[in-house]
């Protein structure tokens, strides 16, 4: 079936440092890729999402592009803050099924000042 | 607009209860799904409604139901609790048939504890 690996963590990098969090999937089909972000004790945040092979989804100054050769949608940053220190989630959904998300395990981000 | 939300935000029951949960989603979205997030097995696809219909069932026994209502609002039950159910409970609702149909929005979650 469908699933999605991501790097463990925690993750712990000083303000200002380059972010990546890598992300890979296998799904038949063209499944839609999103990265979710989790604050301690509140629900998960959409951070952002490609829908096809070769997108670039991007905010807040988070990018991810959809990368269908390798399978992958890994997540960039170039400049983190203390702020965005959280979990981070790597998701898909398959074509036809969009009521059901597929997480990866969740990766945290320490960031320090 | 208002966004997703949950009642009770916490729960304490013990193991043989049973536990209803609620879940409001945003203002014209008609899909709602749950999810189960546990430590161990992170997050888990329960199931999703759509029109009062379940539309996706995830891999849970049948001691875990849902229904959806008319106005969209969801409940979840779990009936003869166990230690394992004990977990962060999600809904997430999205507005199906548009281009932006595949985004969900998730509320804060009903934190569920089985003593």
């Amino acid at each position: 079936g469908d699933s999605v690996t991501q790097m463990e963590g925690p993750v712990t990098l000083s303000e200002e440092a380059f972010l990546t969090i890598n992300c890979t999937y296998t799904a038949t089909g063209y499944p839609s890729l999103f990265w979710y972000v989790q604050y301690p004790g509140e629900g998960l945040q959409l951070l952002l999402k490609a829908t096809k092979a070769d997108d670039k989804g991007s905010n807040k100054g988070f990018e991810a592009t959809y990368r269908k050769e390798t399978t992958s949608f890994h997540l960039e940053k170039g400049s983190v803050q203390v702020s965005d220190s959280a979990v981070y989630f790597c998701a898909l959904t398959s074509s036809g099924n969009t009521g059901k998300l597929i997480f990866g395990q969740g990766t945290t981000l320490q960031v320090k000042p | 607009k208002a966004g997703v939300t949950q009642t009770p935000r916490y729960l304490i029951k013990t193991r043989g209860q049973q536990v209803t949960l609620s879940c409001s989603p945003i203002s014209g979205h008609r899909s709602v799904s749950w999810y189960q997030q546990t430590p161990g097995q992170g997050l888990q696809f329960l199931f999703e409604y759509f029109s009062e219909t379940q539309r996706n069932k995830g891999n849970f026994p049948g001691r875990f139901s849902g229904r959806q209502f008319s106005n969209s609002r969801s409940e979840m039950n779990v009936s003869t609790l166990e230690l394992g159910d004990s977990a962060l409970y999600l809904c997430a609702s999205s507005l199906v048939g548009t281009d932006r149909g595949d985004e969900q929005f998730f509320g804060p979650g009903t934190r569920l504890t089985v003593l």
